[in-house]
């Protein structure tokens, strides 16, 4: 997996607490991306980074933040988990922008009960 | 109207056929294009990209794009069980001096032996 890997891979939490999604590289890449993976609606972007401290949203960005202050780690937070976002969360990365090749990591399945 | 669309399958091809795969998108704008391969629980990993009409073949994979129909095809020939997968197919449009990238649902592939 491109030297992608996502911590946990698997985590089930209760409606309303906080959770953190960890996504780590050894690849050095400049731009990393969470997305969500759900039946009927393909991958969906998230959030982006194109560098460190510098991260914009994506098209369901509502009730998810991010943090990176590491090239290597790029961090999704959940403040208040609800059961909507359960899902597959996939942390990417890529050389260049958005319109290039992307690396996946391996996933992080999120039941939120 | 989605933006980018796949039929959701299954494709079933016997083994040693062509499989065909095909994606419609909706902005005229779209200007790359990308297959991944998704097997069931795993990461997507990318196939082929393709920028300009025409085809472009990559050993048993070509990818087809016609601008003016907006649809984007990806052949697979001696189509081999280790091929059934779901096929996901990206679009990258510049938007408002972003780029901004919309997955299809997929389509999934069922080679029989």
């Amino acid at each position: 997996d491109a030297g992608i890997t996502q911590s946990p891979r698997h985590k089930v939490t209760e409606t309303g607490t906080p959770v953190t999604l960890r996504c780590h590289q050894t690849e050095n890449h400049r731009y990393m991306y969470w997305y969500r993976q759900d039946p009927g609606h393909g991958l969906r972007l998230i959030h982006y980074s194109y560098g460190v401290k510098d991260t914009d949203k994506g098209e369901v960005s509502d009730g998810y933040s991010v943090s990176r202050s590491k090239t290597e780690d790029f961090l999704l937070t959940l403040e208040s988990a609800t059961s909507s976002q359960t899902s597959v969360y996939f942390c990417a990365i890529s050389e260049q922008g958005v319109g290039n090749e992307q690396f996946f990591g391996p996933g992080t399945r999120l039941t939120v009960l | 109207q989605k933006e980018v669309e796949q039929n959701s399958g299954p494709l079933s091809v016997p083994e040693g056929a062509i499989a065909s795969l095909n994606c419609t998108y909706s902005d005229r704008g779209s200007q790359s294009f990308f297959w991944y391969r998704q097997y069931s629980g795993k990461s997507p990993e990318l196939i082929m990209f393709i920028y300009s009409n025409g085809d472009k073949e990559d050993g048993r994979f070509t990818a087809q794009l016609n601008k003016a129909s907006q649809y984007v095809s990806l052949l697979i020939r001696d189509s081999q069980p280790s091929d059934s997968a779901t096929y996901l197919c990206a679009v990258i449009v510049n938007s408002g001096g972003y780029q901004k990238v919309t997955f299809g649902t997929g389509t999934k592939l069922q080679v029989i032996p």
